[in-house]
């Protein structure tokens, strides 16, 4: 499919601990991205990996992309309850494409 | 000042009945999209409108007409409402296709009854 798909489906951690979640997609992209929902609410940007990037950090977080395997994986280091959301990855080819979604649930 | 602002936030209807969700951008963007959130969370594109014009017109039905007066405004009129279309609608904006991150609405949750 042209969409990211993600892994795990949900995944509980405690507070200060990481989360890892992953993405794999089937086409040729011109770069991948990964948002942010909280419940209730609209889709947030947290950060855009090029075709021709390997790496990128945005505080917390940390993406990689592996387009010779086609996956992605975002970490998210020393977790908070504030965290809590559920987490998209999104492969752009042109238009953007998401998938279901990982729900991430961080106990206080 | 909201970036993209959707209107209304929810929208209950009863069956067979024609409504219209609206959605505005103040950021100046070229490119506007609907998607459709499914109860599983499942985030499906619908249209995509650059500049005025359909870009993308997925595998929607007939009932769904997207409407862009203008590159700020993107409205989404549904006829003939139907139980199935219950979900969450969603707009977004980017600056232009391909290369940027998208900002997104909060969202339209519409019940059909």
């Amino acid at each position: 499919s042209q969409q990211g798909e993600e892994d795990p489906q949900a995944l509980s951690i405690q507070e200060g601990e990481n989360a890892t979640m992953n993405c794999s997609y089937k086409t040729s992209i011109n770069n991948l991205q990964w948002y942010r929902q909280n419940s209730g609410r609209g889709l947030v940007h947290l950060i855009l990996i090029r075709s021709n990037e390997r790496e990128k950090h945005s505080g917390r977080l940390r993406v990689t992309l592996d387009t010779s395997k086609k996956s992605s994986s975002l970490l998210i280091t020393a977790s908070r309850a504030a965290d809590t959301a559920s987490y998209f990855c999104a492969v752009n080819n042109n238009d953007m494409r998401f998938g279901a979604g990982t729900r991430l649930t961080v106990k206080p | 000042d909201t970036a993209v602002s959707q209107t209304p936030k929810y929208l209950v209807t009863q069956m067979g009945n024609d409504k219209s969700i609206k959605c505005e951008q103040n950021l100046g963007h070229d490119t506007m999209y609907w998607y459709k959130q499914d109860s599983k969370k499942f985030l499906k594109i619908m249209f995509s409108y650059n500049n005025k014009e359909l870009i993308i017109n997925e595998t929607v039905p007939n009932r769904f007409s997207p409407k862009s007066p203008d590159k700020a405004h993107l409205n989404l009129h549904i006829n003939s409402l139907e139980l199935g279309d219950s979900a969450v609608y969603f707009c977004a904006s980017s600056r232009a296709r391909g290369e940027y991150g998208y900002t997104f609405g909060s969202g339209t949750r519409l019940t059909v009854v």
